[in-house]
C-alpha cells in the first residue's frame, strides 16, 4: 500500500521554462512534507519542505503548494535550468518516521 | 566540513552470502539511520539510531539483517545470509539532534548491492 505516490516517473521540460512535480499521499497523520533531490551515484539532499499547517513555501525558484483536502503537494521550479536535471522525491512525516514516494526523474532539455 | 562516508561503494556478492556495510558520520551527529532503496523505489528505513541506541528497527529484518553503532559514532549493516531482493542502494544518513524535522538529514552516496 503506497501512502506517498508519485505518478509520474519522468517529466521532460525545456530550459527556462516551469517544471511541476506531482505527490500524493493517502494518510491523514502525515503532518510535514518535504523534497529530496537526487543525482546519480549520490545520495539524496534536502530541498525544500512544508508544514501542514501552511499551504505554499517559497525558496528561490522552488515552491511547494500542499492542498490538504485533495491530500495532494506539487512541487514547481523556475525557471527550469540544466542543473535540476535529477530525481525528485517527496516525503511525509508521521510519527513512524519518513515515507518516500518512488521518485520523478525531471529532464531538463537545452 | 566533511559529509557522510559509505564504504564500499558497489558490492557484488552470489546469494547466501555476507556481506557488511559501514558508515561514518557527520561528526557531533547523535542520530544515524539506515535506508534500503530498491531500483524504482524510494528510500525506505531499515533502523534508527540514537547515539548508540536503536530507535526504531521495526522495518529491519532482523532474522537476516543486523546493525550496530558502538560508542555512537560509525554504524555497520550485516547481512547474512543474503538474498536475491536485497540487492539494492543502502544509504546511510545523519542528523544533529534528534532529526525530528528530517530537513538537515544528510545522506551518504550509498552502497550498491548486487546479489548473484
Amino acid at each position: 500500500d503506497q501512502q506517498v505516490k508519485q505518478n509520474s516517473p519522468s517529466l521532460s521540460v525545456q530550459e527556462g521554462r516551469i517544471s511541476i512535480l506531482n505527490c500524493d499521499y493517502t494518510n491523514s497523520m502525515f503532518d510535514y512534507f518535504l523534497w529530496y533531490k537526487k543525482y546519480p551515484a549520490e545520495g539524496p539532499t534536502f530541498l525544500i519542505s512544508i508544514s501542514s499547517i501552511k499551504d505554499k513555501n517559497e525558496d528561490g525558484r522552488f515552491t511547494v503548494f500542499l492542498n490538504k483536502s485533495a491530500k495532494h503537494l506539487s512541487l514547481h521550479i523556475v525557471p527550469s535550468q540544466p542543473g535540476d536535471s535529477a530525481v525528485y522525491f517527496c516525503a511525509a512525516r508521521s510519527p513512524f518516521g519518513l515515507t518516500f514516494g518512488k521518485g520523478t526523474h525531471l529532464i531538463i532539455q537545452p | 566540513e566533511a559529509g557522510v562516508a559509505q564504504s564500499p561503494r558497489y558490492k557484488i556478492i552470489e546469494k547466501r552470502q555476507s556481506v557488511a556495510f559501514w558508515c561514518n558520520p557527520i561528526s557531533g551527529h547523535a542520530t544515524l539511520y539506515w535506508y534500503q532503496q530498491i531500483l524504482g523505489q524510494g528510500p525506505k528505513l531499515l533502523i534508527q539510531f540514537q547515539n548508540n541506541g536503536v530507535v526504531d528497527d521495526s522495518q529491519l529484518p532482523k532474522d537476516r539483517f543486523s546493525a550496530e553503532r558502538l560508542k555512537g559514532v560509525d554504524s555497520t549493516l550485516k547481512i547474512q545470509p543474503a538474498k536475491l531482493e536485497d540487492s539494492a542502494v543502502y544509504l546511510c544518513a545523519s542528523v544533529n539532534g534528534t532529526g525530528l524535522l528530517y530537513e538537515k538529514l544528510f545522506f551518504g552516496s550509498g552502497t550498491q548491492l548486487s546479489v548473484l
